[in-house]
């Protein structure tokens, strides 16, 4: 079965601070995609990345990266230099390969970033 | 972004009576999806289209109904409300194609069930 595990329910930082983002995944599939998605306060799901499994090289966008380890499970999303307009839920998803209508979405973790 | 909307965004009812939720979009996409969200659980998937006509169920599909007779319209139903159904509503489309192969989001529609 798949399954995402975002374990930090609750990030609280100060802004300038770099956070990272922490996203486990389990899936018995050899091709998968991975996401990340932004819920700001206003509610709306904002689509960030998507990653396939065949490629592991990390991304880099603005003050967004991602880290991809398929030896660990992983897709961590590390924000550098946080800033107040970052603060959010955010969700890390799963899916298979051509079969992206079963998307299994983690818990989320809200990061709030203070001035 | 993608031309998704959601109405109503906010509806308030009561236990036993019928709602519906409509879903709205202009890209033309063929895949459409129903997903609920509450504390705790992230979203899951209620009910999704693949086409006109065409339906499959969720994870958590019972209670809801679906039905899509245009493209660009998906309508999720809940027969007879519950207070379980209390929860925020999210529609989705999808293309497919390899290289957008990713789902967009509508705003949301909070629903309370009282």
């Amino acid at each position: 079965a798949q399954k995402v595990t975002q374990a930090q329910t609750e990030i609280s930082v100060v802004e300038k601070e770099d956070v990272t983002l922490d996203c486990v995944y389990e899936t018995r599939d050899t091709t998968y995609y991975l996401f990340w998605y932004k819920q700001p306060p206003s509610g709306e799901l904002v689509f960030l990345i998507r990653r396939n499994s065949f490629d592991e090289q990390n991304e880099i966008s603005g003050r967004y990266s991602w880290n991809f380890q398929k030896s660990t499970s992983s897709f961590n999303f590390t924000i550098t230099a946080s800033q107040v307009v970052d603060s959010a839920v955010y969700f890390c998803a799963l899916s298979e390969i051509g079969n992206t209508d079963k998307l299994i979405f983690g818990t989320g973790t809200r990061l709030q970033v203070f001035p | 972004d993608a031309g998704i909307t959601q109405s109503p965004r906010h509806k308030v009812t009561e236990t036993g009576t019928p709602v519906t939720l409509r879903c709205h979009q202009t890209e033309n996409h063929r895949y459409m999806y129903w997903y609920r969200q509450d504390p705790g659980h992230g979203l899951r998937l209620i009910h999704y289209s693949y086409g006109v006509k065409d339906t499959d169920k969720g994870e958590v599909s019972d209670g809801y109904s679906v039905s899509r007779s245009k493209t660009e319209d998906f309508l999720l139903t809940l027969e007879s409300a519950t207070s379980s159904q209390t929860s925020v509503y999210f529609c989705a489309i999808s293309d497919r194609r390899s290289s957008t192969d990713t789902q967009y989001f509508g705003p949301g529609t909070r629903l309370t069930v009282l």
